[in-house]
C-alpha cells in the first residue's frame, strides 16, 4: 500500500500522560500536514511541513504540541500532559509540492 | 479571513435521485483554491476535486459534476444517480493561493443514500 500511514489508529490515554502519533507519507511527497479533527466538525490544520523545515503552525498547536520530521521523511506528532479536550482525530497528509494533498485514515485519541 | 460554509448537515436522498450538497465560502484574497473531500465511515479523507479561483468553468467528472460561481461565492457539488456507496461526510475547503494544502475546511454534509 502506497498511501499514507499512520500509527497507531487508536490510543487511549490517561490525562497527563504524553502520547506520540506517527505519520509515513506518500514516498515521494516532500510536504506533510497535521490536521485535527473533533467529532461533528471539520478537519483544523495544525502544521505542516516541507521536507524537514516546519513551515507554519497554526494557534492551535499549544506549547504543549510538538511536531517533527527529522529526515524529511514519516513525521511525529506528541502531545504532552494530555487534557480531555485533545480527544480527537488527527489526520496527517502529504503532497508534492503544491498539488492535492492525500489523507491517512487518522488516529483516534481518547483521553480519560 | 477564510470561512467556508456548508449550510446542509444532513442530507438523505432515494438511490438514483440527484443530490446538490452546497457550499458558500469567504475569503479576502483574490486568488485562492477549492477542494472537495469525502470522508467515509472508515475516516480516510478522499480528494475529489481542486478548482483555482481563476477557472469557473464546470467540471463533470463520471456521477459528479461541480459549479464554481465566483459570483455568489459558491462552489456546489452534485451527485447523479445516487449509489449507497456515496454515503458519507463530504467536506468543501479553501486554501490560499501558495496551495500549501493548510486548509480550511467546512463543518461537513452528511449524505446517506437509502437503497
Amino acid at each position: 500500500d502506497t498511501g499514507v500511514s499512520q500509527n497507531p489508529r487508536h490510543k487511549i490515554t490517561k490525562r497527563g500522560q504524553n502520547v506520540t502519533f506517527r505519520c509515513d507519507p506518500i514516498s515521494e511527497h516532500n510536504r506533510l500536514y497535521w490536521y485535527r479533527q473533533t467529532l461533528g466538525q471539520g478537519p483544523e490544520f495544525l502544521t505542516y511541513f516541507q521536507n524537514e523545515a516546519q513551515l507554519e503552525k497554526s494557534r492551535l498547536l499549544s506549547d504543549r504540541f510538538s511536531a517533527e520530521r527529522p529526515k524529511g521523511s514519516f513525521s511525529t506528532l506528541e502531545i504532552q500532559r494530555t487534557e480531555q479536550g485533545d480527544s480527537a482525530m488527527y489526520l496527517c497528509a502529504s503532497s508534492l509540492q503544491a498539488s492535492e494533498a492525500f489523507f491517512g485514515q487518522g488516529t483516534r485519541l481518547t483521553v480519560v | 479571513a477564510q470561512k467556508v460554509t456548508q449550510a446542509q448537515t444532513e442530507i438523505s436522498v432515494v438511490e438514483k435521485e440527484d443530490v446538490t450538497l452546497d457550499c458558500v465560502y469567504e475569503t479576502r484574497d483574490t486568488t485562492y483554491y477549492l477542494f472537495w473531500y469525502k470522508q467515509p465511515p472508515s475516516g480516510e479523507l478522499v480528494f475529489l476535486i481542486r478548482r483555482n479561483s481563476f477557472d469557473e468553468q464546470n467540471e463533470i467528472s463520471g456521477r459528479y459534476s461541480w459549479n464554481f460561481q465566483k459570483s455568489t461565492s459558491s462552489f456546489n457539488f452534485t451527485i447523479t444517480a445516487s449509489q449507497v456507496v456515496d454515503s458519507a461526510v463530504y467536506f468543501c475547503a479553501l486554501s490560499h493561493w501558495t496551495g500549501a494544502n493548510n486548509l480550511f475546511f467546512g463543518t461537513g454534509t452528511r449524505l446517506t443514500v437509502i437503497p
